[in-house]
């Protein structure tokens, strides 16, 4: 079952912040972050880890609730290349960890305007 | 330069015709992944393959095959291509197997099956 992600789609002027969270009805072993623009191959922002760990951008900011299955992504002081299709991806625990098998929500449309 | 390649890039076919959609990378990465991307659905994973001669099962494997042989190649075979295998393909590779790095994805593959 795909993660839920909200709000399917928001609209920004530059500077303004936005977050963007991923709901998952499993236990969860990780939380993927990718942006989309139009037309273009998907691009890595941030990797959050069970326990704690994160990997990714300096300038983007996320989080991850293990016990409510969780991840929220932040974006602050908005810029017009932040426009495109946010994804996230999860890698379950239930049923014993599959490592390696990512199931990404339906994305999260990020338009900003001058 | 490093990156992940496909081919074709665009492919219109016909129901039933075998084709083979072919993924490398030149990173020397472990994981590899096949998605399929269709408007409102987000990414979906077909197949992954976290190393040599070893592939699993994504959320969407039926009408698709895999196989890894070498650690640069991951091709996607359609052994009977139907028309809801039309999509927007796209692969991808992370350094590590336990997809504990980024992804790094390809520019996509465009396939239409009549």
């Amino acid at each position: 079952q795909q993660p839920v992600q909200s709000p399917q789609a928001v609209i920004l002027r530059e500077g303004e912040d936005a977050v963007i969270n991923c709901s998952s009805s499993k236990a969860l072993y990780s939380v993927h972050w990718y942006r989309q623009k139009h037309g273009e191959a998907p691009v890595f922002l941030m990797i959050l880890l069970k326990g704690g760990e994160q990997k990714g951008h300096d300038k983007i900011s996320a989080s991850f609730n293990e016990k409510k299955q969780q991840s929220s992504l932040y974006l602050t002081a908005s810029q017009l290349s932040y426009s495109g299709t946010y994804f996230c991806g999860t890698e379950s625990n239930a049923g014993g960890t599959s490592y390696g098998k990512l199931t990404f929500g339906q994305g999260t449309i990020l338009t900003v305007h001058p | 330069e490093a990156q992940v390649t496909q081919n074709p890039r665009y492919l219109i076919t016909v129901t039933g015709k075998k084709l083979t959609v072919t993924c490398s990378q030149n990173m020397n990465h472990e994981y590899m992944s096949w998605y399929r991307q269709d408007p409102g659905l987000g990414l979906r994973q077909i197949y992954y393959s976290m190393n040599v001669e070893v592939t699993d099962k994504g959320d969407v494997p039926e009408g698709y095959k895999v196989s890894r042989k070498e650690k640069r190649n991951f091709p996607l075979i359609l052994e009977s291509p139907s028309p809801n295998q039309t999509s927007l393909y796209f692969c991808a590779s992370s350094l590590s197997s336990y997809l504990q790095n980024e992804q790094f994805f390809g520019p996509g593959t465009r396939l239409t099956v009549l």
